[in-house]
């Protein structure tokens, strides 16, 4: 069946560098992707969006990869600061009903000083 | 900033209670949904609405019922609670992108059945 996952479940990063969240979809006709990030007691919030036609995207600090010969798509963070400890969800518009999201497990991003 | 909102934040409720965790949206969006969460864990969605009187099951079975009798509001419904329902429950309406639909989370109302 149609699945969303991640590779990991948690990362840890030392504040100031670059963080690298994975994400491999097994769908090939997705063709929209999201990422949203979680933080302990709040709902998802956007982050930034791909689309297929699209290798990269990038945001402030923020740069989403897709590469569609493997089916994966990355989230980089750049210069990471203790805020962007969270839970990073990708997600991917249902290719044959696009009014629903699947969403992955989750990846913990953990910043230490 | 996407302006939806959900009340109570925390329910700790009794075994056989009924209950209704609210969600109101202001942004006018016409798709509404219900996922359910459990810590550290992904989403599920559970309900969703095309607009005023159309409610969906979603993927993940639910005992919960909703209803969208305005735009802007989607209640969910526990006839009656039971620990297994013990979860969070995040709220969400949508709008179309120029690429696909990009989905706005209310807080979540974090639900202890007891």
């Amino acid at each position: 069946g149609e699945s969303v996952g991640l590779h990991l479940p948690t990362l840890s990063v030392q504040e100031g560098d670059n963080s690298i969240i994975n994400c491999a979809y097994s769908n090939s006709a997705s063709d929209y992707f999201i990422w949203y990030k979680q933080e302990s007691g709040k709902g998802p919030q956007f982050i930034i969006d791909i689309r297929s036609n699209m290798d990269k995207r990038q945001g402030q600090r923020v740069t989403v990869l897709l590469n569609k010969t493997v089916k994966h798509l990355s989230l980089q963070i750049a210069a990471t600061q203790p805020g962007d400890s969270a839970v990073y969800f990708c997600a991917e518009n249902h290719p044959n009903n696009t009014d629903k999201l699947i969403f992955g497990t989750g990846t913990r991003l953990q910043v230490f000083p | 900033e996407a302006d939806i909102y959900q009340t109570p934040r925390y329910l700790v409720i009794g075994t056989g209670k009924k209950i209704t965790l609210e969600c109101s949206q202001t942004m006018g969006h016409d798709k509404m949904y219900w996922y359910q969460q459990d810590p550290g864990m992904e989403l599920h969605l559970i309900h969703y609405s095309y607009g005023v009187n159309s409610t969906e099951k979603g993927d993940l079975s639910s005992e919960s019922t909703v209803s969208r009798i305005r735009t802007e509001h989607f209640p969910l419904t526990l006839e009656s609670a039971r620990p297994s329902h013990t979860s969070q429950y995040l709220c969400a309406s949508s709008t179309p992108t120029g690429a696909g639909r990009v989905a706005f989370f209310g807080q979540g109302t974090r639900l202890t059945v007891v």
